[in-house]
């Protein structure tokens, strides 16, 4: 069975700095991946998805996240944080395009720092 | 074109009772997910319903039953409650079809408590 580690619960950025989002999964086969963004009292949100090709993959708000699958892993980036990305960050995986049923990490909070 | 939506928003339950969770897809829509998510956790698949058949299940026991309508509105029943199913329930609409990937959106989720 797929599971997926999200190794950091809380980040604590500045804003206008870089972050980092760390997803590690574990699949024998090739993962399908994603990122989804929880704010407070909605749903959640696709950032961007990984099925294949070109391993550095761009999403909406301008987060990008690169696959690599030596080591697993499938982290969330973006150069320059806004005060309005403090909120919570899920990786998910799925064993095919099928993404309705995911596997989901137990997410990363975000909090940004004026 | 509407959203996804849940209802009811906030639901408060005791021990033993039963519950039914409705879910509205997104227009065009013929998928629907279930989730369950524990407070600091991450979704739990529950299960999936296209073209109103059940299409997967998680690793949840029989009293977490499900039903997809012709016009693909799904409901959850929940059955038996315990504490332990005090969580955020997101239901995920999708248009579904063999092999092929659809986005899908997720509606804000019903709180349900069970005191």
């Amino acid at each position: 069975a797929q599971s997926v580690t999200q190794p950091d619960i809380h980040i604590t950025v500045s804003e206008g700095a870089s972050l980092e989002l760390r997803c590690n999964y574990s699949y024998g086969a090739t993962p399908y991946l994603f990122w989804y963004v929880q704010s407070p009292g909605q749903g959640l949100q696709l950032l961007l998805k990984y099925f294949s090709g070109d391993t550095l993959v761009q999403g909406i708000k301008g987060f990008e996240a690169e696959f690599k699958r030596s080591q697993s892993s499938f982290n969330l980036r973006k150069p320059s944080v806004h005060w309005s990305d403090a909120a919570e960050y899920f990786c998910a995986v799925a064993i095919n395009t099928n993404a309705g049923k995911s596997t989901f990490g137990d997410g990363t909070t975000l909090t940004v720092k004026p | 074109e509407t959203g996804v939506t849940q209802s009811p928003t906030h639901l408060i339950k005791t021990r033993g009772q039963q519950v039914t969770l409705r879910c509205s897809s997104q227009s065009g829509h013929n998928t629907v997910s279930w989730y369950q998510q524990a407070l600091g956790q991450g979704p739990q698949f529950i299960f999936q319903y296209y073209r109103e058949e059940e299409n997967g299940r998680g690793n949840f026991p029989p009293r977490f039953s499900g039903l997809q309508f012709p016009n693909y509105s799904s409901e959850l029943n929940v059955n038996a409650l315990e504490l332990d199913d005090s969580a955020l329930y997101l239901c995920a609409s999708s248009l579904g079809g063999r092999g092929s990937y659809n986005e899908q959106f997720f509606g804000p989720g019903t709180r349900l408590t069970v005191l």
